[in-house]
């Protein structure tokens, strides 16, 4: 079976801080991989998505940064935080193929920015 | 333009009443359709999708979700809530096909006991 891990569980960090999300898929190769934010009582918005190793494609401008360092590992990051960035981040992964395009979600950090 | 629209920001009904969540979506695609809950402080787990065929899927939990396509609409459906069931309620339609799912704003789901 699948499993989707993220950490940190949660974060508060200063302004202007920089700060590294994590993800990893494990039980699945070659996944889709997505980055959301959820702002606190909010809708999801899709910030990143990779659909393999080393690349990373941008949705949604928000002065943050994804890569892809590894087949099961997503990661999101910035040398800046802003009071914005605060909030609720999701990695979500999909199978490949036009049989299957749910996504599923990983437990989530939840980033309080001071 | 590619939206989804939950009308209703929050739901009150008593446990054992049924219960329907109603989504509306654009999209001038093919519709890929959707309903994920949010527990509190939780990540979202997938209920049911519709893809094609029967308008009606089952999900998860006694959940099913009716698609129309003249309505555009998918409106998610139980016969008799429980309790547990109080959680927040995403309507996503994808679009594209490099994943991007656009979300509803959610709808709150209150059981009252």
């Amino acid at each position: 079976a699948q499993t989707i891990h993220q950490w940190p569980v949660a974060e508060i960090k200063a302004v202007g801080s920089p700060l590294s999300l994590g993800c990893t898929i494990k039980g699945k190769s070659s996944p889709n991989l997505y980055w959301y934010w959820q702002a606190t009582g909010g809708t999801l918005q899709q910030l990143f998505y990779s659909i393999t190793v080393g690349q990373v494609e941008s949705v949604v401008q928000l002065n943050l940064s994804a890569s892809r360092p590894k087949d099961d590992q997503f990661i999101l990051s910035t040398e800046k935080l802003l009071l914005s960035h605060s909030g609720f981040y999701l990695c979500a992964w999909s199978r490949l193929g036009r049989s299957s395009y749910e996504q599923y979600f990983g437990p989530g950090t939840r980033l309080t920015v001071l | 333009a590619q939206s989804v629209t939950q009308p209703d920001a929050r739901v009150t009904v008593s446990e054992g009443a049924s219960l329907q969540l109603r989504c509306k979506y654009s999209y001038s695609g093919t519709p890929y359709l959707f309903w994920y809950v949010q527990y509190p402080r939780q990540g979202l787990q997938l209920l049911l999708k519709y893809y094609s065929g029967d308008p009606v899927v089952q999900g998860v939990n006694g959940f099913e979700a009716e698609f129309s396509k003249s309505n555009s609409s998918f409106h998610l459906r139980k016969a008799s809530v429980h309790w547990s069931d109080s959680a927040v309620y995403f309507c996503v339609l994808l679009t594209g096909n490099t994943g991007k799912l656009i979300f509803g704003l959610g709808t709150t789901l209150q059981v009252q006991p």
